[in-house]
């Protein structure tokens, strides 16, 4: 089993709607939570980044830490063409501990 | 502007060479790391670097081999025991293990 479980997609979606990507994990150590965005050939971007459980907003996206369920979630409001890429979490314990990686869930918005 | 540099974008390599791939940040971070991206298998660690003249291996070390002799600059060398080379090698760095990582824009490697 690996460390770290997402979707690998793709997912759908009309321009519009709001969009859920979610990754659930198994090492209750963890407590740092990020999420990027990678368009096809770039490099990842980091678009959230959270500590422990709770939830973070930055305009159209919020990002959810549920560790007693050992799921983060990401939600895209009003969802644009522009949002399609490949999103990938990203994970670690605290102390010198290198990031786990989901393997990224390709999310495509149509107009 | 402050960020990751990777250079080049694309590289060939013959069967049997090393090459080098640059890495360079201005964001004065002290945790740098490579890793290699393959279609469906995510991001694998290759190197990483806490500080300056100290690194330690990865997940997926052999066949690599890295320096880092500055702060700024985390060069990758694939050396020719690296039997699968062809991949996406991303760059990234954080002030700390266990901060925030920014990417670079990576560098595509094949081999011909």
């Amino acid at each position: 089993q690996k460390e770290v479980e997402q979707d690998p997609g793709p997912l759908s979606v009309p321009e519009g709607a709001i969009v859920s990507l979610n990754c659930t994990y198994s090492n209750s150590a963890f407590q740092y939570f990020m999420w990027y965005r990678q368009y096809s050939r770039k490099g990842p971007e980091l678009l959230m980044y959270t500590y422990s459980s709770g939830n973070k907003e930055d305009g159209r996206f919020t990002a959810q830490v549920d560790k007693s369920s050992k799921y983060i979630s990401l939600f895209i409001r009003d969802s644009q063409p522009s949002d399609s890429a490949t999103y990938l979490c990203a994970m670690s314990a605290s102390g010198f501990q290198k990031l786990v990686f989901g393997t990224g869930t390709r999310l495509l918005v149509s107009p | 502007d402050g960020g990751i540099t990777q250079s080049p974008k694309y590289l060939f390599r013959k069967e049997g060479q090393n090459v080098t791939l640059s890495c360079e940040q201005n964001l004065n971070h002290d945790a740098m790391y490579w890793y290699r991206q393959d279609p469906g298998q995510g991001l694998r660690l290759i190197y990483y670097s806490q500080i300056v003249n100290d690194f330690q291996k990865g997940d997926i070390a052999e066949g690599y081999s890295v320096s880092r002799e500055k702060k700024e600059s985390f060069p990758l060398t694939v050396t020719s025991a690296q039997k699968n080379p062809t991949a996406f090698y991303l760059c990234a760095s954080s002030m700390q293990m266990n901060t925030e990582a920014f990417f670079g824009q990576g560098t595509r490697l094949t081999v011909v």
